[in-house]
């Protein structure tokens, strides 16, 4: 069965810091995965996805992930965050329909 | 486009008792999906229907929980009786395929 680990429970930063938040999933076949975030008091929303074709992935609000498969790694990054990034990262791995989550990254950023 | 809509948004109920939570997929979205996240774990999947079908229902915990989709549309899932540990926020989400899933706001549920 497939498993994802998120490295980081929790991540205070300032504004303007640079952001890396680790995903490692475990699945021997072709994955697609996706991250997700969920802002305070809303629902969860598709940040950006890979399911094949160029590694580097462009999302929305500026963030952008690598997939490494070597590594079975797809890491979210931003250059510059902003206050209103606080909110839990959700690393997934799609399988047969089905949706494996991380345990989720809480980012809290600072003004 | 109508997003997909849960509700409750909140329920809080006793131990013993008997709780049923409804969701609204997107119209035309085939695939409808349950997941729960329990405090402090992940997200976890329960089942996913295919129009009215169960498709995988591997993740659901125990046979006090039931889900049913009315003819291929909106879901409910019921939990009797409900268990301190039934305590979370259940999410749905629809998708039209594989992918694209879009998921509603979930329902908190507090079992006490």
């Amino acid at each position: 069965a497939q498993s994802v680990s998120q490295h980081n429970h929790h991540v205070i930063l300032s504004e303007a810091a640079s952001l890396e938040l680790g995903c490692n999933y475990s699945y021997g076949g072709t994955v697609n995965l996706f991250w997700y975030v969920q802002y305070p008091g809303q629902h969860l929303q598709l940040l950006l996805k890979y399911f094949s074709g160029d590694p580097l992935v462009k999302g929305i609000k500026g963030f952008e992930a690598e997939f490494i498969k070597s590594k079975f790694s797809f890491n979210l990054r931003k250059p510059s965050v902003q206050w209103s990034d606080t909110a839990e990262y959700f690393c997934a791995v799609n399988v047969l329909f089905k949706l494996t989550f991380g345990k989720g990254t809480l980012l809290t950023v600072n003004p | 486009e109508a997003g997909v809509t849960q509700f409750p948004s909140h329920s809080v109920i006793e131990k013993g008792q008997t709780v049923t939570l409804r969701c609204d997929p997107i119209s035309g979205h085939d695939n409808l999906y349950w997941y729960r996240r329990v405090m402090g774990k992940e997200i976890k999947f329960l089942l996913h229907f295919v129009k009215e079908s169960k498709q995988d229902e591997s993740g659901m915990p125990n046979n006090r929980f039931l889900a049913e989709r009315t003819g291929g549309t909106y879901s409910t899932l019921k939990v009797q009786p409900a268990e301190l540990e039934d305590s979370g926020v259940y999410f749905c989400a629809s998708s039209p395929s594989a992918y694209g899933y879009t998921f509603g706001s979930g329902t908190r549920l507090t079992v006490v």
